[in-house]
């Protein structure tokens, strides 16, 4: 069975522009939660969306959206990037929410120059 | 906000070594708590699903225990082995909280033969 895929794996961008990364869950996996990790905050919670639903989202600003789509595969958009923007975006997914086990991708890097 | 700490933030020990770190979090409106192992350049792998007091959970060498009315897990490592490497993270997940994950910063744990 595929793993996680998350796509592009390494971005960089400049101040300002937007970025779409996009993660495909396991097949017959119909959650998906995004997080942020950066050196001195650790994992972060952005997102959660199950059945397209996003059911529950993370401290973040505005510029930070994202989507899930009919086949589960999830989308998250950043407008007008900042340098503290850079980090590490993981995306899991689950088969149903609750205390089912969630399953990770391997991230996709973006750096803001 | 909730709080999940973890300690010690990192450990060296030596190969054959047996080795044990403390995850602690809100005692009320528990739901569950999920440990992580990651190593680097991996993506996050699932060690173990925990939702009730006093369950104990054994994968190979490490296992885990879990005090929901104190607020705090433990994970051994029994007989450390290099392949050990990693990052342990644990996360909490809230009654109100849908599938979110609450990360701790981890403890780093580096084996040397």
């Amino acid at each position: 069975k595929a793993g996680v895929t998350q796509t592009p794996r390494y971005l960089i961008k400049t101040r300002g522009q937007q970025v779409t990364l996009s993660c495909s869950p396991i097949s017959g996996h119909r959650s998906v939660s995004w997080y942020q990790q950066t050196p001195g905050q650790g994992l972060q919670f952005l997102f959660e969306y199950f059945s397209e639903t996003q059911r529950n989202k993370g401290n973040f600003p505005g510029r930070f959206s994202g989507r899930q789509f009919s086949n589960s595969r999830s989308e998250m958009n950043v407008s007008t990037l900042e340098l503290g923007d850079s980090a590490l975006y993981l995306c899991a997914s689950s088969k149903t929410t609750g205390v089912e086990t969630q399953y990770f991708g391997p991230g996709t890097r973006l750096l803001v120059l | 906000i909730l709080n999940v700490e973890q300690s010690p933030q990192s450990l060296h020990v030596q190969e054959g070594d047996s080795t044990n770190f403390t995850c602690s979090f809100p005692s009320s409106n528990f739901y569950a708590l999920h440990w992580y192992r990651w190593e680097t350049a991996k993506s996050p792998e699932a060690l173990f699903v925990m939702t009730l007091n006093g369950d104990e959970k054994k994968k190979g060498r490490i296992s885990a225990t879990l005090n929901t009315k104190e607020g705090y897990s433990y994970l051994y490592i029994k007989g450390s082995q290099p392949e050990d490497s990693a990052t342990y993270l644990c996360a909490f997940i809230s009654k109100s909280g849908y599938s979110t994950l609450t990360f701790g910063k981890g403890t780093m744990l580096l084996v040397s033969p």
